[in-house]
Order: structure tokens, then sequence, then C-alpha cells
């Protein structure tokens, strides 16, 4: 069954610090997404891309948050200067055409501290 | 309330039992998901039902959905220890393009042996 995957899985780095959280979609999918979990919290959505532009962002999703997709398999999630309240689960995903049909396909997650 | 909420927040049973989780929502939706994730996992899509769908099966599984209540259910028959997770529903709008997912709060459930 084709998955999502990302890397790395554990990532520890120091505040103020850039991240690149990397993720390969499921290659017919034209939709990815970044969601994060704070610890014991809800699951949160920040960015939606399509056609090499994001087509929605939250409000987490602020001008420390970039998202690319540098080749055509490969999305990434930058975090430009990372702060303690940063760390979370990291989840990307990615879905059919209308998403409507099969669902999401979420990766395993990027569990990234921020100390 | 949240887009998105189920309850219990909480459940434990034990395996051979039947498990259920409801979930309730705000705004009109095309489809509503559960999604599972185990302690520390990714999530995991398990059924999506649509709106204009009252009932869907997929094997342990069966959802309820009632749009004019606003609210959805999750039956898990004979439950197993494996099935131990948490539980989310999940909406995207109901504009009819893929976008965001509004998760809720999950029920976290335990089955003991």
């Amino acid at each position: 069954e084709p998955e999502v995957t990302q890397t790395p899985s554990h990532q520890v780095t120091q505040m103020g610090q850039e991240v690149i959280l990397r993720c390969v979609p499921i290659s017919n999918h034209l939709y990815f997404y970044w969601y994060r979990q704070i610890l014991g919290q809800k699951v949160e959505f920040l960015v939606s891309f399509y056609n090499n532009e994001i087509s929605e962002k939250s409000e987490i999703f602020d001008d420390q948050f970039s998202v690319e997709r540098p080749d055509g398999s490969n999305f990434t999630l930058k975090i430009r200067s990372t702060k303690l309240e940063d760390s979370a689960m990291y989840f990307c995903a990615s879905s059919d055409p209308l998403g409507l049909y099969y669902g999401y396909t979420f990766g395993s997650g990027t569990r990234l501290t921020v100390v | 309330s949240q887009q998105g909420e189920e309850d219990p927040q909480a459940l434990s049973i034990q395996e051979g039992e039947n498990a259920t989780m409801n979930c309730s929502y705000k705004t009109s939706i095309n489809n509503l998901q559960w999604y599972r994730q185990n302690s520390g996992r990714g999530l995991v899509h398990l059924i999506l039902i649509r709106s204009n769908e009252r009932e869907k099966h997929s094997g342990r599984l069966r959802v309820t959905l009632d749009t004019s209540k606003k609210s959805s259910s999750l039956l898990i028959t004979a439950s197993r220890a494996a099935d131990t997770a948490s539980y989310f529903c999940a909406t995207p709008p109901s504009t009819g393009t893929a976008s965001k997912l509004t998760f809720g709060t999950g029920t976290r459930l335990q089955v003991t042996l």
C-alpha cells in the first residue's frame, strides 16, 4: 500500500536554529499538507499546498514557516528560527485530487524537540 | 463546542466487547473521516463516510452519520488489545475541494485482556 514517508523521525534542535522536515507524499496525489500535534493536544492544520503554491494556511503558519516542493517527489516544511513552543509532532499528509474518496494519507510524523 | 468533538474522552473495555465513540460537529460537511493514532505514532485513515450516506461498514468498523444532528458514531465490534489507540473524527470543509481537515479532541480507547 502506498505510504507517505517522513524524515527524520525525531529531530532535536536548539532554539533559534533552522530545521527542515522532509516528506515524500504518495506519487499520484496532488494535494499536500502539514499538520502538527503538540503533546496531549489536538492535531492542528498548518498548511495545504497544491499546484506548487500554498492553497490555505492557518494562523499558526506565520513568517517563520515555509513549505517547498523542490523536486517532483519531496515536500518540505522549514522553520526558520525555532522556538520552544514549536516542539511538537509534525505530520505530512497527501490526498487524491478531491480528498473526498479515500481520505488523507498521513506519514508517521517527525517529533521535533526544541531545547 | 468545537468542530469535531468526540466523546467519551476515554474508554476502557475488555477484549471482545464493542466500543462506541461519538463525534459531533458544527458546520455542514461533505464527508466525515475517522482516524486512529497509536501512541506517539502517525494517523491512520480508517473510514470515510459521505454526507449522503447514513451508515458504512469496513471489517469490524461501523460508522453512522446523522447530518440532522451533526453527529457520527464509530463502532468497533469484538475489540482486540491491538485496537488500543486514540480515535479521531475529522471533517474537511464542504466546499468540495481538498483542504484542511479539522480534527476532534479524540477518544482514547484502552482494550484490556
